[in-house]
């Protein structure tokens, strides 16, 4: 069974301050990890990472992926008040069947004025 | 640029009655998806479709059934809601066979 473990669940950090949020995982085999972000509605994608070692960035967002020691990373720097959000991470399997993502418990980051 | 569209987004129902989550997709995606997502426990996929014409049992699909009526709609039905079926569902699709998902924005339902 895959598993998903994110840590921490919960942070509450300054406006200004770098975050880094922790996903470790468990894939009989692995093909992609994804990370989301979930404001009030809908997850929204952030990235997909399928191999180690290359750092996947959008502006102060970033990810990287080690498949040896089966997780991810996901930094915020200079964060803003509108970077607060659950912030998923979501793994696929690529064995047989389009079988969704499995998800872990997202962490709920805060970021204070 | 309506992507996935979820109806209704608010419900409230009594234990043993029976409801339709429907989703539509205009994004001409294979795979369609269903997941419940309640507190501390992140989103668990309760159905999924990857193609017309087929479905398939995620990890929690008892007291739920789904039809996938044709490439753009996958419905959810809850026969005979119980309490433990309060919870928000986000239907979902995809153009490969996961990957990048793309969700609708949630029914949340609540069964007294």
């Amino acid at each position: 069974e895959d598993k998903v473990v994110q840590s921490p669940l919960s942070l509450v950090v300054h406006e200004g301050d770098t975050v880094t949020l922790n996903c470790s995982y468990e894939v009989t085999n692995f093909r992609s990890l994804l990370w989301y972000k979930q404001e009030k509605k809908a997850p929204t994608f952030l990235f997909m990472l399928t191999s180690s070692g290359i750092e996947k960035k959008s502006g102060r967002l970033s990810s990287i992926l080690d498949k040896k020691e089966l997780f991810s990373i996901l930094n915020i720097t200079a964060t803003q008040t509108g970077d607060s959000a659950v912030y998923l991470c979501a793994v696929e399997d690529s064995g047989g069947g389009a079988d969704g993502l499995t998800f872990g418990k997202g962490t709920h980051l805060i970021i204070q004025p | 640029n309506a992507g996935v569209t979820q109806t209704p987004k608010f419900q409230v129902l009594k234990t043993g009655q029976s409801m339709t989550l429907q989703c539509a997709q205009d994004m001409n995606h294979n795979s369609m998806y269903w997941y419940r997502q309640d507190p501390g426990m992140g989103l668990r996929l309760i159905y999924y479709s990857a193609s017309e014409g087929t479905t398939d049992k995620g990890e929690v699909p008892n007291g739920y059934n789904v039809s996938r009526l044709n490439k753009r709609e996958f419905s959810l039905r809850l026969e005979s809601a119980a309490p433990s079926q309060t919870s928000v569902y986000f239907c979902a699709s995809s153009n490969l066979r996961a990957g990048e998902l793309f969700f609708g924005e949630g029914s949340r339902l609540t069964v007294l």
